[in-house]
């Protein structure tokens, strides 16, 4: 079964500066797909960014980049220009095309003004 | 924009009781998710939809059933709540179970049994 690992817990970054969010994963899958969702406090989780496995370009949404090392199943996620707004919880998820997503444990970031 | 509805944003019930929680979606997405959040677990499947009618169990079925009578609604069913089921569930939808597919989610049900 995939496993998703997020080795930090809670996160703080003063507001302007840049941070990066850590994800490991295990599978033996050659093939896959994976995720950061953010859910802000008391608001309903959204999409951040997504990564296709066979694609080797890193994905970049606006202030939002990952790091995708396949050889070693990383993908952080760096969030560049930190914003209030950015306070959230934030999950990795992996999926193999299958069914089923697999989150990790979540990242609680706090952005400080 | 899609938007996933639940029934309620808080719910309080006693050992035993019989508990509904309910899941609508307005994109007319095939597939329909049920997922429990707990601190520093993340989510957690408990059961998913991809038609009318059909189910599979996900990673934590046990205490719990599921309900799709109709396309956009997807219900969760504790059949007899328990105080481990004490948490936040969340309902989400896609067009497609896999793949590249965004999940979209609603805004929660925290549960608490007493």
């Amino acid at each position: 079964a995939q496993t998703v690992t997020q080795s930090q817990p809670e996160m703080s970054v003063q507001e302007a500066e840049t941070v990066t969010l850590s994800c490991t994963y295990d599978t033996s899958e050659n093939n896959y797909y994976l995720f950061w969702y953010k859910q802000p406090p008391s608001r309903q989780m959204i999409l951040v960014i997504r990564q296709e496995a066979y694609k080797q370009q890193n994905a970049t949404e606006n202030r939002f980049s990952v790091n995708f090392q396949k050889a070693a199943k990383s993908f952080s996620l760096k969030i560049s220009d930190s914003q209030l707004g950015d306070t959230a919880m934030y999950f990795c998820a992996y999926n193999n095309a299958g069914n089923m997503l697999t989150f990790g444990g979540g990242t609680r970031l706090m952005v400080k003004p | 924009d899609v938007k996933v509805t639940q029934s309620s944003r808080y719910l309080v019930k006693r050992t035993g009781e019989k508990v509904f929680l309910e899941c609508v979606q307005d994109m007319d997405h095939e597939n329909m998710f049920w997922y429990r959040q707990d601190p520093g677990l993340g989510l957690r499947l408990i059961y998913f939809s991809y038609d009318v009618k059909m189910k599979e169990k996900g990673d934590i079925p046990e205490g719990y059933s599921v309900s799709r009578e109709k396309k956009e609604r997807f219900s969760l069913i504790l059949e007899s709540a328990s105080t481990n089921q004490t948490s936040m569930y969340l309902c989400a939808s896609s067009l497609q179970a896999g793949g590249p597919d965004e999940q979209f989610f609603g805004p929660g049900t925290r549960l608490t049994v007493l």
